[in-house]
């Protein structure tokens, strides 16, 4: 089983301040998720990676492969974008997502 | 389309009763899998489908039964309820690449095992 370390754990920032919260695993993998879990709510998907970056509005994932890295970063970053985010992988002889704790982000007016 | 629906949205069971969750999707996706999220932990599989008559198990399947007769549903069954099981079930789904692919979540169960 791979590991799926998260950093940081815990994050608060100001409103408009750049965030990024970074995700490191252990094995091969074909493709890395980035989800979004607000208090008490359900989870959404932000990106999938295979390769290379994804932009969303704000968001901008990335993903090197051969240093096994992925960041998830947040430009001029606002209260609503406080919530938890999980990085999973796909293992490349896996069956399932293994997932990392989360990151619990707080941003501040 | 409602995508992905789980019920109840909170149960408390006393220790040894059963009960199922249910989990629908309405997007023909082949893969779902139900996870439980306990705190300080990531989400853990539980057991997965890729398609109608197809399961098998995630990482700790322990205490839980899982059947799958049509794509739409895949419930979740806890044959004799343990304080263990004290968790938030997640159920997902995805397609076509099942993991290399958008996954989408219910909004969770959260069940109290008394």
């Amino acid at each position: 089983k791979n590991e799926v370390e998260q950093s940081p754990q815990n994050l608060t920032a100001q409103e408009g301040e750049f965030i990024t919260i970074n995700c490191s695993y252990s094995v091969g993998i074909s493709a890395l998720h980035w989800l979004q879990q607000h208090p008490g709510g359900g989870i959404v998907s932000l990106f999938m990676l295979s390769s290379g970056k994804k932009k969303h509005g704000r968001l901008i994932a990335t993903i090197n492969i051969q240093e096994k890295h992925s960041s998830l970063h947040i430009t001029a970053s606002h209260p609503r974008d406080s919530a938890v985010y999980i990085c999973a992988v796909v293992p490349l002889s896996g069956y399932a997502l293994n997932f990392g704790k989360g990151t619990s982000l707080l941003v501040t007016p | 389309n409602a995508g992905v629906t789980q019920t109840p949205k909170f149960q408390v069971l006393k220790t040894g009763q059963s009960m199922t969750l249910q989990c629908a999707q309405d997007m023909n996706h082949e893969y779902m899998s139900w996870y439980r999220q306990d705190p300080g932990m990531g989400l853990r599989l539980i057991h997965y489908s890729v398609g109608a008559g197809i399961t098998d198990q995630g990482e700790v399947p322990n205490g839980y039964n899982v059947s799958r007769s049509t794509t739409e549903d895949f419930p979740l069954r806890l044959l004799s309820a343990a304080p263990s099981q004290t968790s938030v079930y997640f159920c997902a789904s995805s397609s076509p690449g099942h993991l290399t692919d958008t996954q989408y979540f219910g909004p969770g169960t959260r069940l109290t095992v008394l």
